[in-house]
């Protein structure tokens, strides 16, 4: 069974540029759960997709969005760059929607210049 | 509302001995309690969870004691290990959504 896994590892950028990020979920898991982890803070939830349809925002701006395809993998796109989106971008998949645990991958490091 | 208030940020114990971090929380709508190991680098790595109904639940070395009256939680790291050194994050989940709320994290270091 392959775990989550995310690309690329670590991504810098400068402000106002624009980044995809991607994801691809555990076997048998259709749910994706976007982190955003600054440093030192525990993660705080940007959206989930649930069977391609985003199922539930955080308290993040518009230029922050996804995507799910029909493999149930995920892309997180942030346009716009600001210095304070530097920071540890993490996916979470599960199975069944909200309802089961959430199995995490290692992280994207975005540093913003 | 949503926050999740976890303490100590940073603890220190001797190897063989308990490890206690705590959480708080206010809203009572939470229905999955879990916490979670990050070792630097990696991603957050579920170790145990707890639902409201429990009150205590045990895996191994590791225990939660879930208080509801009080709103709190706690993770014992019983006969804590070098290898334990890593943050941990107690976090919960608003019931019938889709978000997990984590609390600051509580970076643990055990000394051999």
């Amino acid at each position: 069974e392959t775990g989550v896994t995310q690309s690329p590892t670590h991504l810098i950028k400068t402000r106002g540029q624009q980044v995809t990020l991607r994801c691809s979920s555990q076997s048998g898991h259709n749910t994706v759960s976007w982190y955003q982890q600054a440093l030192g803070q525990g993660p705080q939830f940007i959206f989930q997709y649930y069977r391609e349809e985003e199922n539930g925002r955080g308290n993040f701006p518009p230029r922050f969005s996804g995507l799910q395809f029909p493999n149930y993998s995920s892309e997180l796109n942030v346009n716009a760059l600001e210095l304070d989106d530097s920071a540890l971008y993490l996916c979470a998949s599960s199975s069944g929607g909200w309802r089961n645990e959430q199995f995490f991958g290692p992280g994207t490091r975005l540093t913003v210049l | 509302q949503q926050q999740v208030k976890q303490s100590p940020q940073s603890l220190i114990v001797q190897k063989g001995g308990i490890s206690i971090i705590n959480c708080a929380y206010e809203n009572t709508a939470f229905d999955y309690f879990p916490w979670y190991q990050q070792f630097p680098g990696k991603g957050p790595a579920l170790l145990i969870a707890i639902r409201p109904d429990v009150s205590e639940k045990k895996e191994g070395r590791f225990t939660i004691s879930f208080n509801k009256s009080a709103k709190q939680f706690s993770l014992h790291i019983m006969d804590s290990q070098p290898g334990d050194s890593a943050t941990y994050f107690c976090a919960a989940r608003i019931q019938g959504a889709q978000k997990l709320v984590f609390g600051q994290g509580t970076r643990l270091t055990i000394n051999p």
